[in-house]
């Protein structure tokens, strides 16, 4: 079974600045997907960006990107330039290959963004 | 519609009492997944359909829950003899291949 782990609860920073949310995760297959998705108080889950585990270049959505180290099975993700509406929790995604696959989420990361 | 769609927003019933929660997926999407979200919590996975194939029930926590997908389309979660641990926030999504999973604004459940 996978798991995913998300080891911080609550995050925060200042407006304009840059922060790294931290997931790790535990799969024995070679071939997945990852996603980050954002859950803002109005509870809507948005997908922000997806890793395909294949690729080794790590993907980026204007001011998201993310750390992907597979062999490290980390997966992290930075927002820079940071703004108000981005406060929200944040969860990290597992899906079993091929897709659509079970989807697996972590605790999640409350951010909140100071002015 | 072009989003996928969960109905009723809000739900209050009475403890003791069947619900039926409703999710329609995006149209083509052969996934569709249902979770439980308790206030201030993650998302707890319960069932997960793909195209015709068994339904993964693995996350069910009890017989008192049941799901249903017709086809590729709409699907229902019944919960019987509803008690006030089932109030949470219940969340559907969908998915096609090579897509992230979709979700609903979800629905609220309250169990008085």
């Amino acid at each position: 079974a996978q798991t995913v782990t998300q080891s911080q609860p609550e995050m925060s920073v200042q407006e304009a600045e840059t922060v790294t949310l931290s997931c790790t995760y535990d799969t024995s297959e070679n071939n997945y997907y990852l996603f980050w998705y954002k859950q803002p108080p109005s509870r809507q889950m948005i997908l922000v960006i997806r890793q395909e585990a294949y690729k080794q270049q790590n993907a980026t959505e204007n001011r998201f990107s993310v750390n992907f180290q597979k062999a490290a099975k980390s997966f992290s993700l930075k927002i820079s330039d940071s703004q108000l509406g981005d406060t929200a929790m944040y969860f990290c995604a597992f899906m079993k290959s091929p897709s659509p696959g079970k989807l697996t989420f972590g605790q999640g990361t409350i951010l909140t963004v100071h002015p | 519609g072009a989003g996928v769609s969960q109905s009723p927003s809000n739900k209050v019933t009475e403890k003791g009492k069947d619900v039926e929660l409703r999710c329609d997926p995006i149209s083509g999407h052969t996934a569709l997944y249902w979770y439980r979200q308790r206030l201030g919590q993650g998302l707890e996975f319960l069932i997960y359909f793909q195209g015709n194939s068994a339904p993964d029930k693995s996350g069910l926590p009890s017989d008192r829950f049941s799901a249903e997908r017709t086809g590729e389309s709409v699907s229902t979660l019944t919960i019987q003899r509803t008690q006030q641990e089932d109030s949470a926030v219940y969340l559907c999504a969908s998915s096609k291949p090579g897509s992230g999973a979709f979700f609903g604004q979800g629905t609220r459940l309250t169990v008085v």
